[in-house]
């Protein structure tokens, strides 16, 4: 089965401060995709990052960074440099075949980043 | 521009009665869904729709039913039969028929049931 594990429910950091936020995902695909989605306090999924099984390189765009790593099957998200608009739910999630074609998500972690 | 819009932002129902959710997008994508979002979870799915006039089960289809007769629109109707409809939902569509490819959202409608 297919699954996303979001361990940190919370995260509180000050403005300025680095954060990660961890995913770690199951699958017996070989062929997957991972995604990362912000839902600011407005309520709406804001898309950042697809990444499919095949691409393991880092990511990085502006303050966010992204870690994929097939071996740990985790892939984690760096905010550098955080800022109160940051302050949000994340959420991760696996797109794959087993069981049909389905995206998952994780429970989401959400960031309070304070001035 | 384009984008997809949800009505109403907010909607109250009393017991017993059935309300349906507006999501329409003018992205011109084939595949469509409907999210639930409980406090604190994440998303879990109702119902998909990959082409017009086709849709399918999610995980928790029991007590909302949808339709998709034009390829912009996907409403979905909580019936009396969905025993705690009090959420957010959550419509999201996708380019292609692949449910695995980039979903994109809408804004949500909160439900409430008095």
């Amino acid at each position: 089965a297919q699954k996303v594990t979001q361990a940190q429910t919370e995260i509180s950091v000050v403005e300025k401060e680095d954060v990660t936020l961890d995913c770690v995902y199951e699958t017996r695909d070989t062929t997957y995709y991972l995604f990362w989605y912000k839902q600011p306090p407005s309520g709406e999924l804001v898309f950042l990052i697809r990444r499919n099984s095949f691409d393991e390189q880092n990511e990085i765009s502006g303050r966010y960074s992204w870690n994929f790593q097939k071996s740990t099957s985790s892939f984690n998200f760096t905010i550098t440099a955080s800022q109160v608009v940051d302050s949000a739910v994340y959420f991760c999630a696996l797109g794959g075949y087993t069981g049909g074609f389905k995206t998952i998500f994780g429970a989401g972690t959400r960031l309070f980043v304070k001035a | 521009d384009g984008g997809i819009t949800q009505s109403p932002k907010y909607l109250f129902r009393k017991e017993g009665q059935n309300v349906t959710l507006s999501c329409e997008q003018n992205l011109n994508h084939d595949a469509m869904y409907w999210y639930r979002q409980d406090p604190g979870q994440g998303l879990r799915l109702i119902y998909y729709s990959q082409i017009v006039n086709d849709f399918q089960k999610g995980d928790i289809a029991e007590g909302y039913s949808v339709s998709r007769e034009k390829k912009e629109s996907f409403p979905l109707t909580v019936t009396s039969a969905q025993k705690n409809p009090t959420a957010f939902y959550l419509c999201a569509s996708s380019s292609g028929q692949d449910l695995t490819d980039t979903q994109y959202f809408g804004p949500g409608t909160r439900l409430t049931v008095l």
